[in-house]
């Protein structure tokens, strides 16, 4: 079993949808959990991190931890063509002297059709 | 402006050549890492460093060599060991005082045949 699962699609949505992309991870040791987005052909950028079980809003976008459950979200609201990217879901561990090392799921191809 | 570069975007080689990736940082950073994407498989460590001249193996070293004789630069050489070196790479790196952000340049495309 992989440490973090995420379903890699593709996800394909009309415009104005509301979009749930979802992880699960095996390792409760992880500490940040966080979504990048990347586009066709470019270095992924951060989106969003959280800390705590809960919920994390940020505009359109809102990040959920279950830490019980060992789940997180990333949701989507009114989503635009501009939204269509691969998400990649990623979390930290402690490896040592300072050292945070990230894993990432396989990521999930999202297309926002207009 | 303040990143990381990787050059050049796209590279070709044959078989059998050994081939190095650079990747440059003006951000202060202590740590670096090398990934390696593939289509469907999320993003492989292959090296890290958190200080110079001292770096680590990730998850897939083998075939691959870095150096860090500069806090700004950390190339990555793909030799003739590697047995699929066709792939897009990605260079990042980490402020000593977050540990979680990791910000990443913009990759390298490249095709071994």
């Amino acid at each position: 079993q992989k440490e973090v699962e995420q379903d890699p699609g593709p996800l394909s949505v009309p415009e104005g949808a509301i979009v749930s992309l979802n992880c699960t991870y095996s390792n409760s040791a992880f500490q940040y959990f966080m979504w990048y987005r990347q586009y066709s052909r470019k270095g992924p950028e951060l989106l969003m991190y959280t800390y705590s079980s809960g919920n994390k809003e940020d505009g359109r976008f809102t990040a959920q931890v279950d830490k019980s459950s060992k789940y997180i979200s990333l949701f989507i609201r009114d989503s635009q063509p501009s939204d269509s990217a691969t998400y990649l879901c990623a979390m930290t561990i402690p490896s040592g002297a300072g050292s945070y090392q990230l894993t990432f799921g396989k990521g999930t191809k999202l297309s926002v059709i207009p | 402006d303040g990143g990381i570069t990787q050059s050049p975007k796209y590279l070709f080689r044959k078989e059998g050549q050994n081939v190095t990736l650079s990747c440059e940082q003006n951000l202060n950073h202590d740590a670096m890492y090398w990934y390696r994407q593939d289509p469907g498989q999320g993003l492989r460590l292959i090296y890290y460093s958190q200080i110079v001249n001292d770096f680590q193996k990730g998850d897939i070293a083998e075939g691959y060599s870095v150096s860090r004789e500069k806090k700004e630069s950390f190339p990555l050489t793909v030799t003739s060991a590697q047995k699929n070196p066709t792939a897009f790479y990605l260079c990042a790196s980490r402020s000593r005082g977050s540990s979680y952000e990791q910000y990443f340049g913009p990759g390298t495309r490249l095709t071994v045949t």
